[in-house]
């Protein structure tokens, strides 16, 4: 069956790099666009970044451009979120999830259980 | 950008009543728009895909319409398990992501 598991999570000081991993498995991982989205305490779901199948194409939401870079390793079937210059704001869950399409629709319909970040002093 | 809205941002109905929600883009997004479920402690799950397709093995008291910038969920007959947040997302033609900030669904 589809799995996806993320690991890397923690707590981290301001100012500080972290890199969450999205180990997947039981699907062609290099046929699939991947995401990030994320979950503050308490908060809605926030689209953190894309990366294309092929991981030549990536884009990432306002909050996070320039300081985080995502990468796919279909070789390994792996997914990952190298996080620099981490602030009090990123703390949240953070969630892989796959893109797949349906009828000419998107949608992110498998995700992983998340993990958890903590930014502080 | 697009933004997301949703109203509202709570309720709460019996077991057995129709619920609606509703998701309005800041602009024409066509029916480039799903549904999602989140429950507690738990990852989101898709349930409506492009603005009124149900997924695959996502029970029929569940729906979506609209077009354009105004979108419906509607829950048919209320159960106590489909106490969760619902989201309503849109997704651009680079296919880049915003969620609408959610509506949360309790038993009264």
């Amino acid at each position: 069956q589809v799995q996806l598991v993320e690991s890397g999570g923690g707590v981290v000081q301001p100012g500080r790099s972290l890199r969450l991993s999205c180990a997947t498995s039981g699907f062609t991982f290099s046929y699939y666009p991947m995401h990030w989205v994320r979950q503050a305490p308490g908060k809605g779901l926030e689209w953190v970044a894309f990366i294309s199948s092929d991981g030549n194409s990536k884009y990432y939401a306002d909050s996070v451009k320039g300081r985080f870079t995502l990468s796919k390793d279909n070789s390994k079937n792996a997914l990952y979120l190298q996080m620099n210059s981490l602030r009090a704001e990123d703390t949240a869950v953070y969630y892989c999830a796959r893109d797949r399409r349906v009828d000419h629709y998107d949608t992110l319909d498998m995700w992983g259980q998340g993990t958890m970040v903590i930014v502080s002093s | 950008d697009i933004q997301m809205t949703q109203s509202p941002s709570s309720l709460s109905a019996s077991v057995g009543d129709r619920v609606t929600i509703t998701c309005q883009a800041s602009q024409d997004i066509s029916n480039s728009l799903n549904w999602y479920q989140q429950k507690p402690g738990k990852a989101p799950k898709v349930l409506i895909y492009g603005a009124s397709n149900l997924q695959t093995g996502v029970p029929s008291r569940f729906s979506g319409g609209g077009s354009g910038t105004d979108f419906t969920f509607t829950i048919s007959s209320l159960q106590p398990e489909d106490i969760a947040t619902y989201y309503c997302q849109h997704y651009d033609n680079l296919l880049r992501v915003t969620f609408g900030p959610g509506t949360k669904v309790d038993i009264k």
